[in-house]
């Protein structure tokens, strides 16, 4: 157990919908990541919150946007969905902002589905 | 262009024998981080260990270390006495800087499997 948490594990929704999917931190880590796994792209990092802030932007779609919450949890938020869009999400959180006392520990994902 | 290359996409090993994953890596940055991940077919990533581009000596965690040879761009995972839970899909990933913040980049990954 990683001590990050994801809800909810699994999600199935249609085209077009919108979701939102939520991250805990391990305690004392202020650094979130969000990353998409899928089978043509393989993992890829989305975006970073460092204590609230936004820090770094990978390639996230303009419908997708997230924020970190003042307690440090964050949520994803896919809109507009699309086949494509189905994926394994995971969020993963570190101690500091660029990583030199810390490594990235991942919660467990949520997977979605869109039909 | 591939910054994370596992040139291995399947493996397989027998159940004790020793394994080597391989992964090169491409970067410009004199400072970075190495890391391994494995991934079992339930679908969480474990992070096994952890390699500092400055760190004089190779990184060991149990039955895995890495094989850092920096000259060579290469950190490969060593796996000693493997098991069947081993069997897993293993990332290799760099840690790349982007304006103070950091992200990992991942290789396509190798499936290992371990068989009885």
């Amino acid at each position: 157990d990683s001590g990050v948490t994801q809800t909810p594990k699994h999600l199935i929704t249609a085209t077009g919908q919108r979701v939102t999917l939520r991250c805990s931190p391990r305690s004392g880590d202020l650094s979130v990541y969000w990353y998409q796994q899928s089978l043509d792209q393989g993992l890829q990092f989305l975006i970073q919150y460092y204590n609230g802030e936004e820090r770094a932007k990978g390639n996230i779609l303009e419908r997708f946007s997230a924020q970190q919450f003042p307690d440090l949890h964050s949520e994803l938020n896919l809109s507009s969905l699309e086949l494509g869009d189905s994926a394994l999400y995971f969020c993963a959180s570190s101690v500091d902002l660029a990583g030199e006392f810390g490594t990235q520990y991942f919660g467990p994902g949520t997977r979605l589905l869109v039909l | 262009a591939q910054k994370i290359t596992q040139t291995q996409p399947g493996m397989f090993v027998q159940e004790k024998e020793a394994v080597t994953l391989d992964c090169t890596y491409d970067t410009s940055d004199p400072s970075y981080g190495l890391f391994w991940y494995k991934q079992p077919s339930s679908g969480e990533m474990i992070f096994l260990i952890y390699q500092g581009s400055y760190d004089q000596q190779n990184a060991t965690e149990g039955r895995y270390s890495l094989n850092f040879q920096k000259a060579r761009k290469s950190a490969n995972l060593v796996i000693s006495a493997s098991q069947l839970g081993d069997s897993a899909m293993y990332f290799c990933a760099m840690r790349e800087e982007d304006q103070g913040a950091q992200k990992l980049v991942f290789g396509q990954g190798t499936r290992l499997t371990i068989n009885p």
